[in-house]
């Protein structure tokens, strides 16, 4: 069984500001990692993923993450913030992503003028 | 580019009520899935179907019941509504061969 867990519930930034979003997962062997934006009362778009390769991988609209075995985590970053990147972010993981992901309970950015 | 509807966009049911709820995909993907969103309690799998006809159980599929009528369908049933019950249902579909999923806009559920 897969668990993934996001540390910060919420995270407040201003415009232009950089930004990491942590995600550590449990699991004893090779799994796919992923990235989701929610916003507002819409549903959940795909950034970006992980399975093998290169550890930095690069997503939309400036994201990129960072895979780290020996820490377990898959943080994502942003250089520069802008205000439509308020939203709700869900790492999520799967050792067989045909059954289903596992997410997070997500964080919320805020992004401030 | 295509889209994933879900009907309706808000359900107001009562105790104890059977409710449907629809979910229908344009993208000609073979997978498609349930979730169940809660307040605090991030995305939880309920049913999945990876073809016409197949069903396969999530970690929350006690109290539903799903039907995959055909490829671009996926229809899911609350059996027994629970009284003060709220939470946003999230449908989603993956191509063949990818990970990623595409989710449609949910459909909200409150129980009176």
């Amino acid at each position: 069984t897969q668990t993934v867990s996001q540390s910060d519930a919420h995270v407040t930034v201003f415009e232009g500001d950089s930004v990491e979003l942590r995600c550590n997962y449990s699991y004893g062997g090779s799994i796919y990692l992923s990235w989701y934006i929610q916003h507002h009362g819409r549903g959940l778009q795909f950034l970006l993923k992980y399975y093998s390769g290169n550890p930095v991988v690069q997503g939309v609209n400036g994201f990129e993450a960072e895979f780290s075995k020996s820490d377990s985590s898959f943080h994502l970053r942003k250089a520069s913030v802008h205000w439509s990147d308020s939203a709700v972010y869900f790492c999520a993981v799967s050792a067989d992503y045909a059954q289903g992901l596992t997410f997070g309970l997500g964080t919320r950015v805020s992004v401030f003028p | 580019g295509g889209i994933i509807t879900q009907t309706p966009k808000f359900l107001i049911g009562q105790e104890g009520q059977k409710l449907t709820l629809k979910c229908q995909q344009n993208f000609n993907h073979d997978t498609m899935y349930w979730y169940r969103q809660d307040s605090g309690k991030g995305l939880r799998l309920i049913y999945y179907s990876i073809t016409e006809n197949d069903l396969q159980k999530g970690d929350l599929s006690e109290g539903y019941d799903a039907s995959r009528e055909k490829k671009s369908s996926f229809s899911l049933t609350v059996t027994s509504a629970q009284k003060n019950e709220m939470a946003v249902f999230l449908c989603a579909s993956r191509p063949r061969g990818r990970a990623e999923q595409f989710f449609g806009p949910g459909t909200r559920l409150t129980v009176l």
